[in-house]
């Protein structure tokens, strides 16, 4: 299982820190999703640290012993959204966190 | 740019078979290194992946649900499709298509997604 905080709150342009906690986690890929209200999620962060293509620079990540974070700098209003990180697992294969809800107050 | 889109129905009675279809655009369904996913969200909650198929064939299924779950694929009709039999309320949720890269892990294109209810 991979567990997240349930919500962040973050102002306009300051920097949100999102946590996901797993068992060796450091030893696996991890991505993560975004997902807006009644939209379907869309990746982010892939292998860790690599943003696909069209993804804004203030999206990044790491990844390291039992915790992956993904960062989000200068965040932006569009940024609120619930977030979802995601790994291989050898027993229950492809597994996702519980979901944070990003707030930018 | 490779687009999915779930088909089926929306309102499946208990202890019968859910059955979607997911058609994809843009890419060929036999593209080699891509593996076609099934994933669900119960409503409010988060997502659990369900399975995925190659276009060879080759099948892998979440264990929670390997016992109710079937993937099949129609490589002629570039579509892919999900039979999960004797449902319960508790597989209401909102079933996503998605591409799978093998080698990375992810989950790089989606479908809108489509909501099952099971109720009678």
């Amino acid at each position: 299982e991979l567990t997240q905080p349930p919500s962040v709150s973050v102002s306009p342009g300051q920097t949100a820190s999102i946590t996901c906690s797993g068992e060796k986690l450091g030893d696996k890929y991890v991505c993560w999703y975004q997902q807006k209200p009644g939209q379907s999620p869309v990746l982010v962060i892939y292998e860790d640290t690599r943003r696909p293509s069209g993804i804004p620079e203030r999206f990044s990540g790491s990844n390291s012993g039992n915790t992956a974070t993904l960062t989000i700098s200068g965040t932006q209003a569009t940024d609120e959204a619930d977030y979802y990180c995601q790994a291989w697992d050898s027993t229950t294969a492809y597994v996702f966190g519980t979901g944070t809800k990003v707030t930018v107050l | 740019q490779v687009q999915l889109q779930e088909s089926g129905p929306g309102l499946v009675k208990p202890s019968q078979t859910l059955s979607l279809t997911c058609t994809v655009s843009g890419g060929s369904i036999s593209s080699r290194g891509y593996y076609w996913s099934w994933i669900r969200q119960h409503p409010g909650k988060g997502l659990e992946w369900i399975g995925y198929i190659y276009h060879s064939g080759t099948t892998y299924y979440n264990p929670s649900l390997k016992s109710r779950v079937s993937i099949s694929i129609d490589t002629s009709k570039n579509q892919f499709s999900l039979k999960l039999s004797s449902v319960t309320a508790a597989d209401t949720a909102v079933y996503y298509c998605a591409r799978l890269v093998y080698g990375d892990y992810m989950f790089d294109y989606w479908g809108q997604g489509t909501l099952v209810t099971v109720s009678s």
